[in-house]
């Protein structure tokens, strides 16, 4: 079975820019979570998508925002980068919303805004 | 807000010694998950602990949840160099929401030498 999938891996984008990012979730899984991750700040929860709806969103700015499709595929973009930005942003899918248990993890999308 | 501490934040073994890790929460949590990142890695899942005053083992980790369930740990005994990463817990932002929006905690970073 394969695991949770993110494009691109690496991505290098000056401020003022936007970035999209890509996940594929676990085959049946309909649960899709994005994480940020930066060595200050740690792991900051984004926002978490259930059949194509929005269930919860963390305290990010409006420039963050994020999409579920009918595949249970996920988009989240970026608008007008800032170097704050620059991040490991991680994907995670599980099989049903609601806390029932493990995340399974993509390896990231490693963001670096100059 | 919500705050889920870890201590220490960094711990340097010999290989064979042991290792603990605790966590603890700023608000009771319905349940607490912990998972290990490599260096270079994503999240792994570990382990789910529900019950107040769970204690569960896997192998060479043991993990136990307060009483209180605002506290949780995990020790290592025997460290390997297979051990190196950074364990994280982590647990619902809402007590009891069907939600997979965690707060994971800071995190404790195992450096084991050979």
């Amino acid at each position: 079975k394969a695991g949770v999938t993110q494009t691109p891996r690496y991505l290098i984008k000056t401020r003022g820019q936007q970035v999209t990012l890509s996940c594929s979730p676990i085959s049946g899984h309909r649960s899709v979570s994005w994480y940020q991750q930066t060595p200050g700040q740690g792991l900051q929860f984004l926002f978490e998508y259930f059949s194509e709806t929005q269930r919860n969103k963390g305290n990010f700015p409006g420039r963050f925002s994020g999409r579920q499709f009918s595949n249970s595929r996920s988009e989240m973009n970026v608008s007008t980068l800032e170097l704050g930005d620059s991040a490991l942003y991680l994907c995670a899918s599980s099989p049903r919303g609601g806390n029932t248990g493990e995340l399974f993890f993509g390896e990231g999308s490693r963001l670096t805004v100059l | 807000g919500q705050q889920v501490m870890q201590i220490p934040q960094y711990q340097h073994v010999q290989e064979g010694e042991d290792f603990t890790t605790y966590c603890n929460s700023s608000t009771t949590l319905s349940n607490i998950q912990w998972y290990k990142q490599r260096p270079g890695g994503h999240p792994v899942f570990l382990i789910q602990l529900v019950k107040s005053g769970e204690v569960k083992k896997q192998k060479r980790l043991t993990f136990q949840f307060g009483e209180a369930k605002k506290n949780s740990s995990l020790h290592i005994t025997a460290t390997q160099t297979t051990d190196v990463g950074t364990y994280f817990c982590a647990g619902p932002r809402d007590y009891g929401g069907a939600t997979n929006k965690l707060i994971f905690g800071t995190g404790t970073l195992l450096a084991v030498q050979p």
